[in-house]
C-alpha cells in the first residue's frame, strides 16, 4: 500500500480564497483523522471520522473549516475563506483496529501558506 | 482530559552519545503511548508503541521507550545517537475508544553535533 497520500503537498493562497486540502487513507483503514500543525498550538486534532462518519469535530477552529468524507478513500478539509493565521502544516492520518493494537498512519503533510 | 508534557523543547547531543527524551502524560485508563519523529519537511513516522505488557518496549532504527506507571512517564532513549537521528520527536497518547485519536506534546527537536 503506499500509505496515506495527500495532496497538494504545498499550497500557497490569497487571503479570502477558499483552499481544498485532499486526503486518501490506507485502503480498510475505517477512521481518518485531520491534525494540523503550527508553532505555536503544536499538533492538534481537527475532525475524526469512523466509516465516513464524522465524529469529533470539536477541533475545528471555526465555521470556515469543514471537512467532508464522502466514501471510504476519500476526505477533504476545506477553508472558505482562508486567512493568514490558517498557514500551517495539515496532516491527515488514518487507522484500523487489528484486534490487538490500532496504530495511525500519516500522510506527508499539506503545507499552506495564506498571503 | 489527557496531556502530554514534553519538558525539553531542544537537546543537542554529540554523535554516538546516548540519547533520553522525557515525556510524561495525563490519562484517565490505560494510556496507549507512542512516539513518532519527523523530519524537516516530512510527515510523522511511528517509532514505537505501548499497549500493554512489558513496560519497555523496542522500536525502529534502534530505539526504545520505557513506560512507568507511577510516574507517569514514557521516556524515548537510544543508546548511541547517529547523524540522521537529527529530527523532531514528538510524543502522544491515544483514545482507544476513538479510532485511537492522538494527543500529542509539544516535541523535542533534537540536534546532532559531529
Amino acid at each position: 500500500d503506499a500509505g496515506v497520500i495527500q495532496s497538494p503537498r504545498h499550497e500557497v493562497t490569497e487571503m479570502g480564497q477558499e483552499v481544498t486540502l485532499r486526503c486518501k487513507p490506507i485502503s480498510g483503514h475505517d477512521y481518518l483523522f485531520w491534525y494540523r500543525q503550527t508553532m505555536m498550538r503544536g499538533l492538534e486534532l481537527l475532525i475524526y471520522f469512523n466509516n465516513n462518519v464524522p465524529i469529533d469535530d470539536s477541533g475545528m477552529p471555526e465555521d470556515r473549516f469543514s471537512a467532508k468524507m464522502p466514501n471510504a478513500s476519500f476526505s477533504t478539509l476545506k477553508i472558505q475563506p482562508s486567512e493568514p493565521r490558517d498557514s500551517a502544516v495539515y496532516f491527515c492520518a488514518s487507522s484500523f483496529f487489528s484486534g490487538f493494537e490500532q496504530i495511525a498512519f500519516f500522510g506527508q503533510g499539506t503545507r499552506l501558506t495564506v498571503v | 482530559a489527557q496531556s502530554v508534557t514534553q519538558p525539553d523543547i531542544h537537546i543537542t547531543v554529540s554523535e554516538g552519545a546516548s540519547l533520553e527524551l522525557r515525556c510524561n502524560y495525563s490519562y484517565g485508563a490505560t494510556p496507549y503511548l507512542f512516539w513518532y519523529v519527523q523530519s524537516p519537511g516530512q510527515g510523522l513516522q511511528l517509532l514505537l508503541k505501548y499497549f500493554s505488557g512489558d513496560t519497555l518496549v523496542q522500536g525502529i532504527k534502534g530505539f526504545e521507550a520505557e513506560f512507568k506507571r507511577s510516574q507517569s512517564s514514557f521516556n524515548l532513549r537510544k543508546p548511541s545517537v547517529h547523524w540522521s537521528d537529527a529530527a523532531e520527536y514528538f510524543c502522544a497518547v491515544g483514545a482507544w475508544a476513538a479510532g485511537n485519536k492522538l494527543t500529542f506534546g509539544g516535541g523535542t527537536r533534537v540536534l546532532v553535533k559531529p
